[in-house]
């Protein structure tokens, strides 16, 4: 069964602070994003990765960073926390399409992040 | 890019009636759409997709309707039950890999 794992459920940080959420998959997809959910707003792409060590901007990605050492990990990091990052924030994998199509991609539980 | 507009935000149906949400893109080569399923709790999950060189799919209750000239595209769920409640994403290409999702809908379905 794939899987993507997601580093934790909930989450509360301070104003400031640098915050790592982390993902892993272990379907060896080539490609992993960062999406973060918010009421009224849907599914926005911060990030992605098509390779490891390489990276991608997507909509929204003032504010972030990411990290892809390994095939099966992707991180997200904030730098300096903010209360507008106060979000749910889901990692998703696929693998590349070949065909010119894309594939389908596979979501993590999410994380909640709570900035005070 | 892509521009994907889902209608409507929310969805109350009786157990048993049909529901349907559309959804409109902007790019005329996009060729793949998915329509993703988010319960309470977990991420979006793949419940249907279409892909251009056809206008319709189904599968069981769930079928998926796609007009290219219009550019829009539609999911419809009959016999609706309650674990169908979640809250319902479609999207459309829109680059290498990526998608661009719409805003989603809330289906609430009452017994």
């Amino acid at each position: 069964d794939v899987k993507v794992t997601q580093s934790s459920r909930y989450l509360v940080k301070r104003t400031g602070e640098k915050v790592f959420l982390e993902c892993v998959q272990d379907m060896d997809h080539e490609n992993m994003f960062w999406y973060r959910q918010d009421p009224g707003l849907g599914l926005r792409l911060i990030y992605f990765s098509y390779d490891v060590k390489m990276k991608e901007k997507g909509d929204i990605p003032e504010g972030y960073s990411v990290s892809r050492e390994k095939k099966e990990r992707f991180s997200l990091i904030l730098e300096s926390a903010s209360t507008n990052q106060t979000s749910m924030y889901l990692c998703a994998s696929s693998s590349s399409p070949g065909t010119g199509y894309s594939d389908e991609q596979f979501f993590g539980p999410g994380t909640r992040l709570t900035v005070l | 890019g892509e521009n994907v507009e889902q209608h409507p935000s929310t969805l109350s149906v009786q157990e048993g009636d049909s529901a349907v949400i559309k959804c409109t893109y902007s790019d005329s080569a996009s060729n793949y759409f998915p329509w993703y399923k988010q319960e309470l709790g977990k991420g979006p999950q793949l419940i249907i997709d279409i892909r251009s060189n056809v206008g319709e799919k189904k599968d069981q209750r769930i079928a998926v309707t796609l007009n290219k000239t219009a550019k829009h595209f539609s999911l419809h769920i009959t016999e609706t039950q309650p674990e169908d409640s979640a809250v319902y994403f479609c999207a459309a290409p829109s680059g290498y890999s990526t998608l661009t999702f719409g805003k989603g809908t809330m289906l609430l379905v009452s017994p």
